[in-house]
This record gives C-alpha cells, sequence and structure tokens, in this order.
C-alpha cells in the first residue's frame, strides 16, 4: 500500500545533528499526526494538525518540530535529540478532521539517536 | 493508573484455538473503541469497531463492558496469519484523540 508514505525508513543520527522526517499521505484526508512508538510502550501522540493548523502539542520537547505545509505533507523536523529518543515515529492521517477514528498509517521511521 | 491497559503477552496458541484479550480503559466517559492490529515492524491497521452491543466480524468477535470499563477480542480458529500484536484503542470523550494500550501479542503455532 501506498497510501501514506514515509521517508527514510531508518535514520541513525548523533546527538548533535539536524534531521527531517518526512510524511506524505495520498488518500486526500485532511488531518495528520505524528506518534511515538518506543519499545514495551503504547504509541504517543506527538502532533496533530487539522487542514494545516496544528491542533495538538502533546508536551513534546521542543527538539521535536513539526511542519505541515499543506494537507498532503508532514515533516518532523530533529535537532539535538537524546538517546531515549530512540523510536519508531509513525505518520497519520485521517478523513473528517482530527476527530475521525480510523487513522491510516505509514510505515514509520526506526530512529537510532547515538 | 495507565489510560488504557492491555496484558502485553505473549500469546503462544496452537493453531484452530480460541483465544481472547481484554482491554481495561480508565476512563469512564470514554465514547469509541477500537481494535487495531500490528504485524510485526509494520503499522498498525484498524482491525475493527467496538459496539455497545458486540460484533463479530468472521472469526473476531468485540465486545464492550461499560460497567466494567473493558472491552474483549474473541479470534476463534486462529490462523497462523493472526500472529500479530493487537492494540485497543480508546477515543475519550469529545477529544478525537486516540488513546492506545500498549498492544498484546499473539504468536499462533503450527
Amino acid at each position: 500500500e501506498t497510501g501514506v508514505t514515509q521517508t527514510p525508513r531508518h535514520l541513525v543520527m548523533g546527538m548533535t545533528n539536524k534531521k527531517s522526517l518526512k510524511c506524505e499521505q495520498h488518500l486526500g484526508h485532511n488531518a495528520m499526526y505524528w506518534y511515538k512508538q518506543s519499545a514495551k510502550k503504547p504509541l504517543e501522540l506527538m502532533f496533530v494538525y487539522s487542514l494545516e493548523e496544528r491542533v495538538e502539542n502533546n508536551s513534546v520537547p521542543s527538539r521535536f518540530s513539526p511542519e505541515c505545509p499543506n494537507s498532503s505533507h508532514l515533516f518532523l523536523h530533529l535537532h539535538t535529540l537524546q538517546p531515549e529518543d530512540s523510536a519508531l515515529y509513525l505518520c497519520a492521517s485521517s478523513q473528517g478532521g482530527s476527530s475521525s477514528y480510523e487513522q491510516y498509517f505509514g510505515p514509520g521511521t526506526r530512529l537510532t539517536v547515538t | 493508573r495507565k489510560e488504557v491497559e492491555q496484558d502485553p503477552g505473549p500469546f503462544n496458541v496452537p493453531e484452530g484455538a480460541t483465544v481472547a484479550f481484554n482491554c481495561t480503559y480508565s476512563n469512564s466517559a470514554s465514547q469509541s473503541f477500537f481494535w487495531y492490529r500490528q504485524d510485526c515492524r509494520k503499522e498498525p491497521k484498524l482491525l475493527m469497531s467496538v459496539y455497545s452491543s458486540g460484533n463479530e466480524d468472521g472469526r473476531f468477535t468485540a465486545q464492550l463492558n461499560r460497567a466494567s470499563q473493558y472491552i474483549s477480542l474473541l479470534i476463534r480458529d486462529s490462523k497462523l496469519s493472526d500472529s500479530a500484536t493487537y492494540l485497543c484503542v480508546v477515543i475519550p470523550s469529545n477529544t478525537g484523540k486516540l488513546i492506545f494500550g500498549q498492544g498484546t501479542t499473539l504468536q499462533v503455532k503450527p
């Protein structure tokens, strides 16, 4: 399936690096999400964009900076990360705004911070 | 207390077995409930919604018990392809936010 794509699929970065994760949805949805999935922990919602406006910022550290230039694209800019930020970062989209329950997930970016 | 709790397992069952997972939630005002499935190293995908009256989709049956604040997923006649992690998802009232449980891992053995 290519409904929601994410690049890169794997990323290794040092704590002083700056990198960006990219998400693109081809489903015509109007809400997009970033989640973090760590080992042995539930998915944690990080950010929600509805109609390109950020409607949720779940107490995420400022070293994570989202950007949503249009309804099809979502970025997560990373800088000065910590080793505990190593996780799978999942992007999702939904129709009907951010209140829609059925979210379609991308394959994720597996991030390792060294 | 976690908002959504699941037994992480793993549940190891033989093919053809019936297996059930429970999930408890802490917010009594929660409105909507779902089961997602996540295969190893893949993204979560919606498996089924959970309605107050219970619902069935082939070999899968989902039930909701509001009084005790838990939902369940029953899988009959397990297949090897059912091996995955099953995520319980709750939407608290009026938030639209999906709250995920940790997931329950199922391994179906030949």
